[in-house]
């Protein structure tokens, strides 16, 4: 079974600065698929970033990236230039190829500094 | 795009009563939903897979005759928490495959239940 690991329950950040959110995965598989997942205070879960292990290159969305190592099997989240919005839990998520289950990590809350 | 919504977004009901949430596709064809649940500052439990026209599948654990699911529709899906009890109260979310793309889950506004 495949399991997804975020060491960091809490993190803070000032405002404009840049954070790193960790995210480790186990799988035998060589098809699947990561995903960052936002759920602010309103707990609507949003898409942040997705990634395809198949790609070597990093996903990039705006102020958003990954840092995707497939060998190492870690999947962080950057974000650059943070912004007060961007309080929420962050979840990270594996998909597998062969069924398509998505298993959640157990999150990382941050908060944005003003 | 990729719209899903959950109705209704949260109840109160008493212990022993049965209740209703749909989640609905809203501009796109969802041929796999999914159900979770989520206990306070807790990540997401997939409790079950739905896919149209066809049984559900659960995870270990969840009891299917306590939580139905029926997915009569590409673009519907239901849980019903059957003779809920307070111990079933929780946050209920859930996601659709489709839209943007077959591998992507794009997830509803979630459900929250009471029962007292």
């Amino acid at each position: 079974a495949q399991t997804v690991t975020q060491s960091q329950p809490e993190m803070s950040v000032q405002e404009a600065e840049t954070v790193t959110l960790s995210c480790t995965y186990d799988t035998s598989e060589n098809n699947y698929y990561l995903f960052w997942y936002k759920q602010p205070p309103s707990r609507q879960m949003i898409l942040v970033i997705r990634q395809e292990a198949y790609k070597q290159q990093n996903a990039t969305e705006n102020r958003f990236s990954v840092n995707f190592q497939k060998a190492a099997k870690s999947f962080s989240l950057k974000i650059s230039d943070s912004q007060l919005g961007d309080t929420a839990m962050y979840f990270c998520a594996f998909m597998s190829g062969n069924n398509n289950d998505m298993r959640f990590g157990a999150g990382t809350r941050l908060t944005v500094k003003p | 795009g990729a719209v899903v919504s959950q109705h209704p977004s949260w109840v109160i009901c008493k212990s022993g009563t049965s209740v209703k949430i749909e989640c609905r596709s809203l501009d796109f064809q969802a041929t796999t939903m999914f159900w979770y649940r989520q206990f306070p500052k807790q990540s997401l439990m997939l409790m079950a897979t739905s896919n149209e026209g066809s049984k559900a599948t659960y995870e270990q654990g969840v009891e299917k005759d306590k939580f139905l699911i029926n997915h009569a529709s590409l673009t519907l899906s239901t849980l019903t928490v059957t003779s809920a009890h307070p111990e079933d109260s929780s946050f209920y979310i859930c996601s659709a495959r489709g839209g943007g793309g077959r591998e992507t889950q794009y997830f509803g506004p979630g459900t929250r239940l009471l029962v007292l």
